[in-house]
């Protein structure tokens, strides 16, 4: 079964470090999304990409925060320099559809424990 | 506003019948997702309505009446397994994803 590969999985850093994220998402599909979740919370979304442009980075801290995803296919978010405050899950998903299609389903990756001491 | 709201806990017995509901506030509805998420791990697809009714799929069924702004999870024959956080989202008029906190299930044998 197709699976989105993230990496690391777990990422302990200090603050005012940088840290990166790598999401390689189910071949084929055009849409990727990076979301934050907070324990207890819903995900967050934080990027959307339809291929290589972005769609939606409303939520998306850009001081620190940046996404990219040169050939459409993998991405990488990075984060400098990281505050307290960033600890959580960060998730990377895909689906086959275009951002603007009704039924489309994410398929998510199993995520990026993130810890800021 | 767009909102999203949903019980923040419930507790259920193995084998029985839970009802987890979902009220939602949105611009513009292009349909409702249900999300599965064990602790620590991603959220996994359930279920997604977009015309008025129940969907069945198994011993999970997802209902939706958009009159109301409002949608449930119906899980039969609760088995431990589905112990795990259910994410509610709606599909606003630019087809995004408005989630819910999610309603964390325990099951007791």
């Amino acid at each position: 079964e197709a699976e989105v590969a993230q990496s690391p999985r777990y990422k302990i850093t200090e603050k005012s470090q940088a840290v990166a994220f790598w999401c390689d998402p189910i071949s084929g599909h055009a849409t990727l999304y990076w979301y934050r979740q907070i324990l207890g919370q819903g995900p967050e979304l934080l990027v959307q990409f339809q291929d290589e442009s972005v769609v939606d980075d409303s939520q998306l801290p850009k001081d620190r925060f940046s996404a990219e995803r040169l050939k459409g296919v993998d991405s990488t978010l990075k984060i400098q320099p990281a505050e307290l405050g960033d600890s959580a899950m960060y998730l990377c998903a895909s689906s086959p559809g275009t951002s603007n299609s009704g039924a489309n389903v994410l398929t998510f990756g199993a995520g990026s424990r993130l810890t800021v001491l | 506003g767009q909102n999203i709201d949903q019980p923040t806990e419930m507790t259920a017995t193995e084998g029985a019948i839970v009802q987890i509901n979902c009220t939602y506030q949105t611009s513009g509805f292009n349909g409702l997702f249900w999300y599965q998420q064990h602790a620590g791990e991603a959220p996994t697809f359930l279920s997604y309505n977009v015309l008025d009714g129940l969907e069945e799929k198994g011993r999970f069924s997802s209902f939706l009446s958009r009159s109301k702004g409002y949608s449930y999870l119906l899980l039969k024959e609760l088995q431990m397994k589905d112990s795990a956080s259910y994410l509610c989202a709606a599909s606003d008029s630019n087809y995004q994803l408005i989630w819910g906190a999610g309603t964390k299930l325990i099951i007791k044998p």
